[in-house]
């Protein structure tokens, strides 16, 4: 069935390096793409978003990739900083029926200073 | 903190007690959501509402009964729970492009 799956559980870097986040998802249909960061005790937040008629869209220190021939999507930070510490996870909306939200396991980014 | 909040953060019950959690957006939305977190398991979607109307269960057992009075507000109300059914619940609520947007969820412990 569908899923969306993620490389790496855990990625360790220092402070002032990039992070970049995997994620593989399978469904074909999906049409759009969400990154969220969720933080301990807290509930998820919004990163970035991307249309499936996108390859690449740019926030403030981060950048999503959409590579739809494989099927695959990536997160990079820039100057990674201990306050980005936190598990990040990738949701894809499939365009079937009632457009809804399948989430992926999440990786644990942590950041040393 | 986003335009989603969540009552209580944290609750503890007995298997025999009935509860309720409470969700509102603050942000115009139409479609609200909950979901269950469990440790090391994706996100489970339990149930969506659209414009007040339940969309979507997703077979969740009859001890969780949602309820969305209006646009702004979500329940969840809950009884006879099992151990199990301990996790972390959030809500969520939508714009147009089904960006959802996630309250802080409340934290349960089923004894």
């Amino acid at each position: 069935g569908e899923s969306v799956g993620l490389h790496l559980p855990t990625l360790s870097v220092q402070e002032g390096d990039n992070s970049i986040i995997n994620c593989a998802y399978s469904n074909s249909a999906s049409d759009y793409f969400i990154w969220y960061k969720q933080e301990s005790g807290k509930g998820p937040q919004f990163i970035i978003d991307i249309r499936s008629n996108m390859d690449k869209r740019q926030g403030q220190r981060v950048t999503v990739l959409l590579n739809k021939t494989v099927k695959h999507l990536s997160l990079q930070i820039a100057a990674t900083q201990p306050g980005d510490s936190a598990v990040y996870f990738c949701a894809e909306r499939m365009n079937t029926g009632f457009q809804k939200l399948v989430f992926g396991t999440g990786t644990r980014l942590l950041v040393s200073p | 903190e986003t335009g989603v909040t969540q009552t209580p953060r944290h609750l503890v019950m007995g298997m025999t007690n009935k509860k309720s959690l409470k969700c509102e957006q603050h942000l115009g939305h139409n479609a609200m959501y909950w979901y269950k977190q469990s440790a090391k398991k994706p996100l489970e979607l339990m149930f969506v509402y659209s414009l007040e109307e339940r969309v979507e269960n997703n077979s969740v057992p009859s001890r969780f009964s949602p309820e969305c009075p209006n646009s702004s507000h979500l329940f969840l109300h809950l009884h006879t729970l099992q151990p199990e059914d301990s996790a972390l619940y959030l809500c969520a609520s939508s714009g147009r492009y089904n960006e959802q947007f996630f309250g802080p969820g409340t934290r349960l412990t089923v004894l």
